[in-house]
């Protein structure tokens, strides 16, 4: 079992639409959940930190944390085209020292005009 | 953007010959990576440093090697590059808990 297993992709979904994006991880102990975007041939870039269960809201993205269930989701509200991006999990484990984090592979997202 | 640069940018270089990358930041952070990041594996940990000559391996350190004598500076030595060392390569800072990422270099070895 990966450490952090993200929903395969690629998703495509129309302009305007709600984007879910998944995210499961196997430590049970971890404490600190982030998203990355990542557009292609750039670097990945911090758009949402979560560390305690529920939601939490940043404009059109929505990050949820449920520990119980070792899952952490993000939704992207009013899908645009601009959103078309691969969009990386990391989770830092109870497992892992300092500040290290463990990513997902990523999901790719195509928001479709 | 967090203040982190990467060099060079770009690199080709021989198989057996030694490359280093070096990153850059002026955010004072305590803690530096190096990832690498190829398709199908995501972004793996190389090594990472937790202070000026604190260093540790990370999941896929063999064949690589660090160095860090400034907090600003953190230096990643391919002792004799292999083709399976064609890879992008991202640096990544922390204060505590969030990592922000240099602009990457890609690294071709032939």
């Amino acid at each position: 079992q990966k450490e952090v297993e993200q929903n395969s992709g690629p998703l495509s979904v129309p302009e305007g639409a709600i984007a879910s994006l998944n995210c499961t991880y196997s430590d049970r102990g971890s404490q600190s959940f982030f998203w990355y975007r990542q557009y292609s041939g750039k670097s990945p870039e911090l758009i949402m930190s979560i560390y305690s269960n529920g939601d939490k809201e940043d404009g059109r993205f929505t990050a949820q944390l449920n520990k119980a269930s070792q899952y952490v989701s993000l939704l992207i509200r009013d899908s645009q085209p601009s959103d078309s991006a691969t969009y990386l999990c990391a989770v830092n484990g109870a497992e892992t020292s300092g500040s290290r984090l463990t990513f997902g592979e990523g999901t790719q997202l195509t928001v479709n005009p | 953007d967090a203040g982190i640069t990467q060099s060079p940018r770009h690199k080709v270089t021989e198989t057996g010959t030694p490359v280093t990358l070096r990153c850059h930041q002026t955010e004072n952070h305590r803690y530096m990576y190096w990832y690498r990041q190829d398709p199908g594996h995501g972004l793996r940990l190389i090594h990472y440093s937790y202070g000026v000559k604190d260093t540790d391996k990370g999941e896929v350190s063999d064949g690589y090697s660090v160095s860090r004598s400034k907090t600003e500076d953190f230096l990643l030595t391919l002792e004799s590059a292999t083709s399976s060392q064609t890879s992008v390569y991202f640096c990544a800072i922390s204060g505590a808990y969030e990592q922000y990422f240099g602009p990457g270099t890609r690294l071709t070895v032939t």
